[in-house]
Formats: C-alpha cells, sequence, structure tokens
C-alpha cells in the first residue's frame, strides 16, 4: 500500500477558474476527510464522507465547494469560481475508523495558488 | 467551539537540548493526536493519547496526556537536526469521533 495519494500536488489558477483535486485513501479505509491548511496553521476540517455517504460539512466550504466520493474509494473536491482566499493547502486523509483507535493518514496535500 | 493553543509558535535551539511544547484547551477531549509536517508534506502521526494522565515515549519524544484530558505536551530530550519540522496538536471532540481539531502548531528549528 503506497499510503494516500493526492494529485495535482501543485495548482496554480486564475481568479474565477474552476479546480478539481482527486484523493485515493489507503484501500481499506472506509473514512475519507478533507481538510484545508493556511500558511501558519494548522489544518481546518472541511468534509467527513463514511464509504460514499458525505456525513459532515464545514460552514468553512461554501457553496462554490463541492465534494464527491462515488462507489466509497477515491474522492474529488472540486472549487468552482477559485478567489484569492481560496490559496491554502488542501489536505485528504483515511482512516480505518475514530482517531483514539486509528489514527489518520494524510496525503501530502494539493496546494492551491489562486492569481 | 473547542479551539486547541500551541506554545511556542516557534523555537530555535541547538543540537542536543532539551525542549517542551505545549497544548492547552478549555475543553475535553477524547484524545489527542501530536503530529509532525514537513515543508510541503501532510501531517505524520506520531501519537495518539487517550486516558489522562497518559504518558508515552516514542525513542527521544516523551508526550503526555493532563489528566483532565484538556491538554498535552511533547518532551523531546537531546534534540536533533532531524527534529526540526513543524509539531501539531491535534483532538478528537466528544461530540464528533471524526473532526479533529488541530493547533496551530510549533515550528521547531534544532540547528547543528
Amino acid at each position: 500500500d503506497t499510503g494516500v495519494s493526492q494529485n495535482p500536488r501543485h495548482k496554480i489558477t486564475k481568479r474565477g477558474q474552476n479546480v478539481t483535486f482527486r484523493c485515493d485513501p489507503i484501500s481499506e479505509h472506509n473514512r475519507l476527510y478533507w481538510y484545508r491548511q493556511t500558511l501558519g496553521q494548522g489544518p481546518e476540517f472541511l468534509t467527513y464522507f463514511q464509504n460514499e455517504a458525505q456525513l459532515e460539512k464545514s460552514r468553512l466550504l461554501s457553496d462554490r465547494f463541492s465534494a464527491e466520493r462515488p462507489k466509497g474509494s477515491f474522492s474529488t473536491l472540486e472549487i468552482q469560481r477559485t478567489e484569492q482566499g481560496d490559496s491554502a493547502m488542501y489536505l485528504c486523509a483515511s482512516s480505518l475508523g475514530t482517531a483514539s483507535n486509528y489514527g489518520y493518514t494524510f496525503g501530502s496535500g494539493t496546494r492551491l495558488t489562486v492569481v | 467551539t473547542q479551539l486547541l493553543e500551541q506554545s511556542p509558535q516557534f523555537l530555535s535551539i541547538q543540537e542536543g537540548e532539551n525542549l517542551t511544547v505545549y497544548c492547552n484547551s478549555s475543553s475535553v477531549f477524547s484524545s489527542l493526536q501530536w503530529y509532525r509536517q514537513e515543508p510541503g508534506e501532510g501531517p505524520v502521526l506520531l501519537v495518539t493519547v487517550v486516558t489522562g494522565g497518559e504518558v508515552k515515549k516514542l525513542k527521544r519524544l516523551t508526550f503526555q496526556f493532563g489528566d483532565a484530558r484538556k491538554d498535552s505536551s511533547l518532551h523531546i530530550t537531546a534534540a536533533q537536526p532531524g527534529d526540526t519540522g513543524l509539531y501539531l496538536c491535534a483532538g478528537e471532540g466528544r461530540d464528533s469521533s471524526y473532526k479533529l481539531i488541530f493547533g496551530s502548531g510549533t515550528r521547531l528549528l534544532v540547528r547543528p
């Protein structure tokens, strides 16, 4: 198993464009999470999937953000009409269960720069 | 809203010195994790503490969970340049087992 894989690693886009990121979790992990990390801060929770069901969305996730996990495998995070404030590192993590019992495995992230 | 405050924010020390990083909250957490993050990479889990008063050791790193499960500390003995990185604490809320709340991190630089 190669861990959690995220693509692309870096994305530079013009303001107003749409972008999509992909996350491939560890294959047997049924839980998948998206976090956002800005410079000098810790990651902030965006959304959570258990299998294919999106069970929680943060208030940080505006209407321009949408996440999917078809068939409970890989996940995509799309940002429409990007704004400069969307510039951040987008992290995906997966786990077998709760953090207490299993811990999270994070991917290397996708760094988004909106110019 | 549950918050975690880490201190110090930055730490620059000489190789061989000892250091302690603190993670504090007014809220109770079900568990607390410590992660280390390298530039341009995702956080890597170091340890999970679950029981109040619990102490875990990982080579030169010692982690402690406060008795009331509101705070934690990370102590590094004889720091090495390879310990350089961003140390993040993250709490698992009592009402949401899937949402980790992260502190803002302690950036450690160990000079040779």
